[in-house]
């Protein structure tokens, strides 16, 4: 089992509202990660977690909030968000931290596309 | 940066033919992974091939790495309208443990039936 599962698949929320995007995998996995993505645009680094604690935040705004409450849950809460901020945010998650610097294979889930209206 | 770079940014073919995507990075790297992304999809990951290899296959895909120009090829051979995707590589860097991936701006390739 290789699967990285987001939910929910669309989210649409007003700049005022506070939402969560979820994220979960069984593969036993110690890094979890998110990623922004634009249209026509390659993935970019947002968070990296390793062993459940924050290692890489990437100048991300705090409107933005990750969470790990376990080994296998990554979350981004979402708050007062602005309509640039629509997007598509994909979790992903490997073997070891360091990613594909220790030789793992990064799994990326489907996404969660967001509109902020 | 260490953001690479595929090559064409856009390639369009007929079934049955063979597609070659490029790309290139900057600085050392331990590995490097290909990615397909369907439309409005998740990236599904194709082939990771190390620094100390050379060539790497899987099924129709070739993927080869030559670290002394710091670039990659992907070829899809006897393509099929449903490879019609987005194709990224992405890299680490070698002078880093933190897990970060340098994506290239993706090749969108089209395959007409």
């Amino acid at each position: 089992d290789t699967e990285v599962t987001q939910t929910p698949k669309h989210l649409v929320m007003g700049m005022t509202n506070k939402k969560s995007l979820k994220c979960e995998q069984h593969m036993g996995h110690r890094a979890m990660y998110w990623y922004k993505q634009k249209a026509k645009k390659p993935p970019e680094l947002m968070f990296v977690y390793s062993y459940e604690k924050l290692s890489i935040n990437e100048s991300v705004p705090s409107r933005f909030s990750p969470e790990c409450p376990n080994s296998s849950l990554l979350n981004l809460h979402l708050h007062a968000l602005q309509p640039e901020d629509s997007a598509l945010y994909l979790c992903a998650s490997s073997q070891e931290p360091g990613g594909l610097s220790s030789g793992n294979t990064i799994y990326f889930g489907e996404g969660s596309w967001l509109t902020v209206v | 940066s260490q953001q690479g770079e595929e090559d064409p940014q856009a390639l369009s073919i007929q079934e049955g033919e063979n597609a070659t995507m490029n790309c290139s990075y900057k600085t050392s790297i331990n590995n490097l992974q290909w990615y397909r992304q369907n439309s409005g999809r998740g990236l599904v990951h194709l082939i990771l091939i190390r620094s100390n290899e050379r060539e790497k296959h899987s099924g129709r895909l070739r993927v080869t790495l030559d670290t002394s120009k710091k670039s990659s090829s992907l070829l899809i051979t006897a393509s099929r309208a449903a490879d019609t995707a987005s194709y990224f590589c992405a890299t680490d860097d070698r002078g880093s443990t933190l897990g970060r991936l340098y994506f290239g701006r993706g090749t969108q390739l089209t395959v007409w039936p």
